[in-house]
């Protein structure tokens, strides 16, 4: 198994309050993803980041900010959480792309999750 | 805007039958995964599948990918309590790796 923990595992919180979910690895990998997972909607990312400082928003990323100082680390921040971010949180990591027959992709291996509920 | 259904969305059967997922998009992908995923787990990933037309087998499993790569199949044969769990598929537009998820296909095999 990939060598990925999230901290928190679960938190209550209430609505306003600023909340940070942490996502380390110790694969040194290069690509790190943020998703929320929702009855009926699956995965959907929130911010990724590609290297060092290097990051990029998702589809889902209004409300979210993220941080990525170290390799190993990549923190989400909801700035003030509302009832509607209330969801299990997902660190993905993924090393360099893959190429074959012209295609290219990334294998993503998930951490354990995160459980937020806003009140 | 969903890309990628995935049905059906939840599927119950006994031991020992088969079943098909499917995943259809009116994109086309440059890959396709699928995921499995166990309740308070995060999704493993079972299978990439590439070239159009692909075909791959993991024990009882064999997944498809479609042609024109839009559309991909999951078939279990023999299914078997071990096999419930949340299926996802997940596909790749060569873009700084980065995945569009179908919603899942919950799946529960009774003993």
């Amino acid at each position: 198994d990939a060598g990925i923990t999230q901290s928190p595992r679960h938190k209550v919180t209430e609505t306003g309050t600023p909340v940070t979910l942490r996502c380390h690895q110790t694969e040194n990998h290069r690509y790190m993803y943020w998703y929320r997972q929702d009855p009926g909607h699956g995965l959907r990312l929130i911010h990724y980041s590609y290297g060092v400082k290097d990051t990029d928003k998702g589809e889902v990323s209004d409300g979210y900010s993220v941080s990525r100082s170290k390799t190993e680390d990549f923190l989400l921040t909801l700035e003030s959480a509302t009832s509607s971010q209330t969801s299990v949180y997902f660190c993905a990591i993924s090393d360099r792309q893959k190429h074959t027959f012209g295609s290219s992709y990334n294998e993503q291996f998930f951490g354990p999750g995160t459980r937020l509920t806003v009140l | 805007t969903q890309l990628l259904e995935q049905s059906p969305q939840f599927l119950s059967i006994q031991e020992g039958e088969n079943l098909t997922v499917y995943c259809n998009s009116s994109s086309v992908f440059s890959s396709l995964q699928w995921y499995r995923q166990e309740p308070g787990e995060g999704p493993v990933l079972l299978v990439t599948v590439v070239t159009g037309g692909e075909v791959k087998k993991l024990k009882r499993l064999t997944f498809q990918f479609g042609d024109a790569r839009k559309d991909s199949s999951l078939h279990i044969t023999a299914a078997q309590p071990g096999d419930t769990g949340l299926y996802l598929c997940a596909g790749s537009y060569n873009q700084g790796g980065k995945l569009i998820f179908g919603q899942g296909t919950e799946l529960s095999v009774k003993p």
